[in-house]
């Protein structure tokens, strides 16, 4: 079955460290996205992606950084910048261009500051 | 000004029971496609409904369906016949631009009991 993967579903940052949350997509879709979802929140965008080699900012995109060197994975680093980082992060992908295309989602990284 | 609006924080629904969950959105773009989507306590998130602008019919999947009101901005999600698995969060989402990139906006979604 086509779907999103992200891993790990948990993961701890301890004092100025980088951390990389993996997201791999088998959907064929060439735009991805990473977004951030904090309690009594909606979800916010941190970046996006419509082709490979290619990503914008998106709302809050500072103190992370992405790569989309393959059309299948689209990892997201949340660095040391990253000052609250404690939140719930979600990845999507669809298909570009279309105001009917709805966006996958995988299961999300659930990521806390140890 | 928000692009989308949840004023539901929680909302309560007896099994069986219809409910109705609010959604206006603000765009000046012609062209956009609005989204429901069920997130449920492990935290995946699962499209229900799919409206788009131009669309003269309301959307229907299912127990899911979709009050468009074009003129009022409003987009609001009916679930038929509740059932206790359908106790999540759920989101409204919009999709807007042309050309290049088309931006997703969420709410800041509702939460649904429903109760036995």
């Amino acid at each position: 079955d086509g779907g999103i993967t992200q891993s790990p579903k948990y993961l701890f940052r301890k004092e100025g460290q980088n951390v990389t949350l993996s997201c791999e997509q088998n959907l064929n879709h060439d735009a991805m996205y990473w977004y951030r979802q904090d309690p009594g929140q909606g979800l916010r965008l941190i970046y996006y992606s419509q082709i490979v080699n290619d990503f914008q900012k998106g709302d809050i995109a500072e103190g992370y950084s992405v790569s989309r060197e393959k059309k299948e994975s689209f990892p997201l680093t949340v660095t040391s910048a990253q000052k609250n980082p404690t939140a719930f992060y979600l990845c999507a992908s669809s298909l570009p261009r279309a105001h009917n295309q709805p966006q996958h989602f995988g299961d999300g990284t659930r990521l806390s500051i140890l | 000004a928000q692009k989308i609006t949840q004023t539901q924080p929680g909302m309560f629904v007896q099994e069986k029971e219809a409910v109705t969950l609010d959604c206006t959105y603000d765009t000046s773009d012609p062209s956009y496609g609005l989204f429901w989507y069920k997130q449920p306590s492990s935290g995946e998130m699962i499209f229900l409904i799919y409206q788009g602008s131009y669309d003269q019919q309301n959307a229907t999947e299912g127990r899911y369906s979709l009050n468009f009101q074009k003129a009022r901005k409003s987009a609001n999600l009916v679930i038929s016949a509740s059932q206790l698995g359908d106790s999540a969060m759920y989101f409204c989402a919009m999709r807007e631009g042309s050309g290049g990139y088309q931006k997703v906006t969420f709410g800041i979604g509702t939460k649904l009991q429903v109760i036995p």
